[in-house]
């Protein structure tokens, strides 16, 4: 399976964007990149997917390196309901959604 | 739109004990994904169901399996609970087969061993 690298943790202040990079070398034509976030307490849940060009939705954006090896996801203005563990992940359908360790984002007041 | 459903929400068993947990996925879907996870541990897959058949298996002993039912709910059974078997159990389901799919993820069950 292709993997991805993700830093274990970032910070950031509240109502100011984040950057959350992502490292995927080895991803394949056939790969989506996907982000889903993990709130404490709670399961999984879906923010934003791409391929090739960049995506937009009310939640976040997905940035996607021309050669796309690597990938950021971009909240915009971070909020305290942002705090939360953020996976990136290669996903071509074909094989189960495999979780990393992700990366734990903390949002100070 | 129901999302994903799972019950119980919790289920205490004894070491030696079955467990059964229960998964309606969205409708429409017929896709549905079991994941592990340990306290203060990562999501481990566990197993993956479609159109009622077993797809994919994760690295867990045979006493971890399930099945996919016609209205493509599922259920997940463990046999001979060990201590180690306590965790969070989700179930998420998705549309169909591609690279696109999006997975919605219940609340999850919380089992614990005693």
């Amino acid at each position: 399976d292709a993997k991805t690298t993700q830093p274990n943790s970032m910070e950031s202040n509240e109502e100011e964007p984040v950057h959350l990079p992502c490292n995927h070398s080895t991803i394949s034509g056939t790969d989506y990149i996907h982000w889903y976030r993990q709130l404490p307490s709670q399961g999984p849940e879906y923010v934003i997917h791409g391929l090739t060009s960049n995506v937009n939705n009310r939640m976040a954006s997905l940035a996607i390196a021309e050669d796309r090896k690597s990938s950021t996801l971009i909240l915009h203005r971070a909020t305290l309901r942002d705090a939360a563990v953020y996976y990136c992940i290669l996903y071509s359908g074909n094989t189960p959604l495999v979780f990393g360790k992700g990366t734990r984002l903390s949002v100070i007041a | 739109e129901a999302g994903v459903t799972q019950s119980p929400t919790h289920l205490i068993k004894t070491r030696g004990q079955q467990a059964t947990l229960r998964c309606s996925p969205i409708s429409g879907h017929t896709s549905v994904y079991w994941y592990q996870q340990a306290l203060g541990l990562g999501l481990q897959f566990l197993l993956w169901y479609d159109e009622g058949e077993e797809r994919n298996r994760g690295n867990f002993p045979p006493r971890f399996s399930g099945r996919q039912f016609p209205n493509y709910s599922s259920e997940l059974n463990v046999n001979a609970l060990e201590l180690e078997d306590s965790a969070l159990y989700l179930c998420a389901s998705s549309l169909r087969l591609s690279g696109a799919n999006v997975l919605t993820f219940g609340a999850g069950s919380r089992l614990t061993v005693l």
